[in-house]
């Protein structure tokens, strides 16, 4: 079995400053790694994954990831936020072997200006 | 959102009484999956389909019933609402292939007074 542990529930950053949101999966068997973000009364969107190769994983709106193995990690990152990041970004994690998704709790990140 | 409907969108019911959520993908996705969300918890999986009448329980599945008797349909079912159950509901699809990323919908928001 999988799971998934976000640091830190809230975050706030001023505009223009770097975010950071912190995940760290434990998992069986080689992961594949989500960030999917939600705007508010919104479903989910994938920001990126992590599957093989490469564990620096470039998303959408400016965002990047990297899988570290050895520390069990999947950090989010953006070096310079923007007002419309405000959201609450969820970190997932599944095993390769299975198609069950499994969910963080959750980060919520506000910008002030 | 990808082709998933989810309805009722929003809907208020009283303790006790059966409740029926329907999820509806265009997109042929061969996985199907029920989340509930709820603050502090993230998204937890109920229960998910990985084919025409082919299901499976997920973490919360207790108090839960589910049917998929086409590919594009899957039914989430209270049998018997319970105020615990109050919460949003998201439906999402997968491809099975690769990452099976998943596409969410728009959500369902559940009151069980």
């Amino acid at each position: 079995a999988q799971s998934v542990t976000q640091l830190g529930s809230h975050v706030s950053v001023s505009e223009g400053a770097l975010v950071l949101l912190r995940c760290n999966y434990s998992s069986s068997v080689p992961p594949y790694l989500f960030w999917y973000v939600q705007y508010p009364n919104q479903g989910l969107q994938l920001l990126l994954k992590y599957t093989t190769g490469a564990t620096l994983v470039k998303g959408i709106n400016g965002f990047e990831a990297e899988f570290k193995k050895s520390e069990t990690s999947f950090h989010l990152t953006k070096p310079s936020a923007h007002m419309s990041d405000a959201a609450e970004y969820f970190c997932a994690v599944r095993n390769s072997n299975d198609y069950k998704l499994s969910f963080g709790a959750g980060t919520t990140v506000t910008v002030r200006a | 959102d990808a082709g998933i409907t989810q309805s009722p969108r929003h809907k208020v019911t009283e303790t006790g009484t059966p409740v029926t959520l329907r999820c509806h993908q265009t997109e042929n996705h061969r996985y199907m999956y029920w989340y509930r969300q709820d603050p502090g918890h993230g998204l937890r999986l109920i229960h998910y389909s990985y084919g025409v009448k082919d299901t499976d329980k997920g973490e919360v599945s207790d108090g839960y019933s589910v049917s998929r008797s086409k590919t594009e349909d899957f039914l989430l079912t209270l049998e018997s609402a319970t105020s615990s159950q109050t919460s949003v509901y998201f439906c999402a699809t997968g491809t099975g292939a690769g990452a099976n990323v998943l596409t969410f919908g728009a959500g369902s928001r559940l009151t069980v007074l």
